[in-house]
């Protein structure tokens, strides 16, 4: 059992269309964070939430972490094809030990 | 200049080899990690350091032993190389402050 579940593990939309992905887990957390890879590349942090019921906003990006700090969601409005990309939800599990989830495979069709 | 930095991108070897991947940061920070991701994209934890220092040594086969010359390197050398070991080798930088993650662009490691 994974300690961070994210799904779906593939999403494939057309461009303009609004999505949502999902990090979950059983454990509460201090932190949250959301990564994005591209192909070819490592992760980049989007964000980190720390506050439960905490929203953030990255231009078309939103991200919510949950009430009791134990789920977090990210929604695209109108994905582009620039969005393409795999997303990472990732928590600090001891004090340098950095987990991942298996993460969410976007795909925006022009 | 590249924060963090890795070599060689590409490793195409034999099994039963022997090689050895190299990362170097610039951040300044203390802490740096490997990390291995499978072809299904799963991104898991293998080693951390911090100043030097072993932190976590995940279920990870002895054949893997990372080390740390200086604050500003974390190496990984794989013994006797295995078909399963064929991933995309990540090394990467943490900021202890924000708890920030910065990422090498990775070594796909190939074994035939």
């Amino acid at each position: 059992t994974q300690l961070l579940e994210q799904s779906p593990q593939f999403l494939s939309i057309q461009e303009g269309e609004n999505l949502t992905v999902y990090c979950n887990s059983s454990s509460v957390f201090s932190s949250l964070q959301w990564y994005r890879q591209e192909p070819g590349e490592g992760p980049v942090l989007l964000v980190t939430v720390v506050t439960g019921g905490e929203v953030k906003k990255l231009k078309r990006l939103t991200f919510q972490f949950g009430d009791a700090r134990k789920d977090s969601s990210l929604h695209i409005t109108a994905a582009q094809p620039g969005d393409t990309g795999l997303y990472l939800c990732a928590t600090r599990y001891n004090n340098n030990d950095m987990r991942f989830g298996a993460g969410t495979r976007l795909t925006v069709k022009p | 200049d590249t924060a963090v930095s890795q070599t060689p991108k590409y490793l195409v070897t034999q099994m039963g080899n022997d090689k050895s991947i190299k990362c170097e940061q610039n951040l300044g920070h203390d802490t740096m990690y490997w990390y291995k991701q499978d072809s299904k994209k799963f991104l898991k934890i293998m080693f951390s350091y911090n100043n030097k220092e072993l932190i976590i040594n995940e279920t990870v086969p002895n054949r893997f032993s990372p080390k740390s010359p200086d604050k500003a390197h974390l190496n990984l050398h794989i013994n006797s190389l295995e078909l399963g070991d064929s991933a995309v080798y990540f090394c990467a930088v943490g900021d202890s402050n924000t708890g920030e993650l910065f990422f090498g662009e990775g070594s796909r490691l190939t074994v035939l």
